[in-house]
């Protein structure tokens, strides 16, 4: 299996409810990435985990909280979301220490 | 700070002319810098990386590091061509900064 996998691929969820982005790769990348990406413009990186343990935040607000449960997974849960938090969110994985970064399709995101 | 600058939101250019995508960069360091590329619909995928100086689907970037560019090239544009562009700058193994995108249209 060579491709990064995301679900859903759209969600739609209100200011007060909980709800979680699911990441999955099974290429034995070790390293794997959050990114939003707002309409018309280029992604912009939020967190990166490294041997499943975070190595970047880019100060990103609480109401986002990644989760590394193993070295296929990442996921990232949502509390309290605001409707400027509606966008594109890619994951991406890579090999350690190589630059390539593999991305999936992307959840839509859209915050009432 | 560390910046990756694509001039052309939008290129229009037809089919079999010559495609040229601009980037320049700002960085302190040593550059690796990246192409990606999105075709509708699909994922984002990386197009070329400076190191390894290989041509994919006929395109072919070059490092200046005097002028602090890495355009991207093709001597003859195809209609399959058409897609949004990504230059992208890394920082460190693991941080990469993407400039603001360039769509390229091929027009038959």
């Amino acid at each position: 299996d060579t491709e990064v996998t995301q679900t859903p691929k759209h969600l739609v969820m209100g200011m007060t409810n909980k709800k979680s982005l699911k990441c999955e790769q099974h290429m034995g990348h070790r390293a794997m990435y959050w990114y939003k990406q707002k309409a018309k413009k280029p992604p912009e990186l939020m967190f990166v985990y490294s041997y499943e343990k975070l190595s970047i935040n880019e100060s990103v607000p609480s109401r986002f909280s990644p989760e590394c449960p193993n070295s296929s997974l990442l996921n990232l849960h949502l509390h309290a979301l605001q409707p400027e938090d509606s966008a594109l969110y890619l994951c991406a994985s890579s090999q350690e220490g190589y630059l390539e970064q593999f991305f999936g399709p992307g959840t839509r995101l859209t915050v009432l | 700070a560390q910046r990756v600058t694509q001039p052309e939101k939008l290129l229009s250019v037809f089919k079999g002319a010559p495609v040229e995508l601009k980037c320049n960069y700002s960085y302190s360091g040593s550059p690796e810098l990246f192409w990606y590329v999105q075709y509708s619909r699909q994922r984002l995928q990386l197009l070329l990386r400076h190191i390894s100086r290989e041509s994919i689907k006929g395109f072919t970037a070059d490092l200046n590091k005097g002028e602090t560019s890495f355009h991207l090239k093709k001597p003859f544009a195809q209609e399959e061509d058409s897609a949004m562009y990504y230059c992208a700058l890394s920082q460190g193994a693991q941080k990469l900064v993407f400039g603001q995108g360039t769509r390229l249209t091929i027009n038959p």
